[in-house]
């Protein structure tokens, strides 16, 4: 399995400010997603962030609203940019890697807790 | 109509008690199945893939039914630290995860 640390934990930050949410892998991982859970719904696939080209967005997600950089293997950052109130969320990132049942996992790390007011 | 759906519950039962979820999904191309776990402002977790033929861990048991396309989460002799979300995730293909909204379940002494 894979250990997965986000930063921060979570935040509250003014409307129309960015926040950078970064994603540290113990090991390399070839897939790392990006996911939203906004409170009382299910979780919604934002982008998958591939090393060393541009991320690929889901329906309803873009770059410039949020931004993905994946510089290596273990690592990936999502940025909230221009935030309003309904971007308040549970930001979680996901890495494919090998589980302790037969075959791939996706495992998900701790989430980034963002309250914008 | 969303792609996977769940009863939200909450479903309040007693310690010891047997409980079901059921699930189901609208795309019948869907290929994998599974049950993930989360714990009150905690991440999903990975509670158990659904296979075909059923599965059991422990005090848990998957059903599939594709012909139907609903999936099962059977729990028995439930114990206060299951009461959580169930969260019932359907993959098409590859990394694409559908999740329903969950169910709640609280079990109570």
């Amino acid at each position: 399995s894979a250990v997965i640390s986000q930063k921060p934990s979570r935040d509250i930050c003014q409307r129309g400010t960015s926040l950078t949410i970064q994603c540290q892998v113990d090991s390399q991982v070839t897939m790392m997603f990006w996911y939203r859970q906004q409170p009382g719904q299910s979780l919604t696939l934002i982008a998958t962030a591939n090393q060393g080209s541009e991320a690929t967005y889901e329906s309803g997600f873009v770059i410039d609203k949020f931004p993905i950089s994946r510089p290596n293997l273990t690592f990936s950052t999502l940025t909230v940019s221009n935030m309003s109130p309904e971007d308040s969320s549970i930001y979680l990132c996901s890495v494919e890697s090998q589980g302790e049942q037969s075959g791939n996992t996706i495992y998900f790390g701790e989430g980034s807790w963002l309250t914008v007011v | 109509r969303k792609e996977v759906e769940q009863d939200p519950g909450p479903f309040n039962v007693p310690e010891g008690a047997t409980v079901a979820f059921n699930c189901t999904y609208s795309n019948s191309a869907s290929q994998s199945f599974f049950w993930y776990r989360q714990d009150c402002r905690k991440e999903p977790k990975l509670l158990m893939s659904v296979y075909s033929s059923g599965n059991e861990d422990g005090r848990f048991t998957a059903q599939l039914n594709r012909a139907s396309q609903y999936i099962s989460l059977l729990i028995r002799d439930s114990k206060l630290s299951d009461s959580a979300t169930y969260l019932c995730v359907v993959s098409l293909s590859g990394y694409a995860l559908n999740f329903g909204k969950g169910t709640s379940l609280l079990v109570t002494p």
